[in-house]
């Protein structure tokens, strides 16, 4: 079974500061990650993802995320943060041959002026 | 860009009524997802589709809730009846074949059972 973890239901920070929100998966096999932000009343929309290529993942909006396979992690980050970063943030694992995504519980982002 | 379109986009209705909602995927989307997130919850899968085939409804509480892709296109998920826990935002989402990694997510319906 396959399963995210994220740390942190709500997360806080100043406009211009880093942002940084964690996922830890859990695997068998080999993972297929994926970072999605929700805005309010709307759908998902894919920031980035990794499927076994490159470890440091570039994404959207100046997001990126390094794939850490010793640390089972999936951590998302943005160097300076901008209002309109303020969303719900996704954690979502699949593998080859079996797309279901599992999505973690996500993370709240709040940017402070 | 094309893009999966759901409706209606807000739902509220009494339980024991029944409801439906409707997706479009995105054109040429072999698979077909639908979704159930509750509030303060990452989406869970209820049913997925290839073409008009069932491929997973293994979380679909298929006393009350049923789904259909009758020509491999468009979809409906329907519940009846609805109860006060189905409150819920009911996403739809489509990838080119079930071998795709990506998930194209429709903005989603909201619905809500008084």
């Amino acid at each position: 079974a396959q399963s995210v973890t994220q740390l942190g239901s709500h997360v806080s920070v100043s406009e211009g500061a880093l942002v940084l929100l964690r996922c830890n998966y859990s695997s068998s096999v080999p993972p297929y990650l994926f970072w999605y932000v929700q805005y309010p009343n709307q759908g998902l929309q894919l920031l980035l993802k990794y499927t076994s290529a490159a470890t440091l993942v570039k994404g959207i909006n100046g997001f990126e995320a390094e794939f850490k396979k010793s640390e089972t992690s999936f951590h998302l980050t943005k160097p300076s943060a901008h209002m309109s970063d303020a969303a719900e943030y996704f954690c979502a694992v699949s593998y080859f041959g079996n797309e279901k995504l599992t999505f973690g519980t996500g993370t709240r982002l709040t940017i402070i002026p | 860009e094309a893009e999966v379109a759901q409706s209606p986009r807000y739902k509220i209705t009494e339980k024991s009524q029944a409801v439906a909602f409707w997706c479009d995927p995105i054109s040429g989307h072999a698979t077909l997802y639908w979704y159930r997130q509750i509030l303060g919850q990452g989406p869970e899968l209820l049913v997925q589709f290839q073409d008009e085939s069932v491929v997973d409804d293994s979380q679909l509480p298929k006393d009350r809730f049923s789904a259909e892709r009758l020509k491999g296109v468009d979809s409906t998920l329907k519940i009846q009846p609805a109860e006060l826990g189905d409150s819920a935002m009911y996403l739809c989402a489509s990838s080119p074949d079930r071998r795709q990694e990506t998930q194209y997510f429709g903005p989603g319906t909201r619905l809500l059972v008084l």
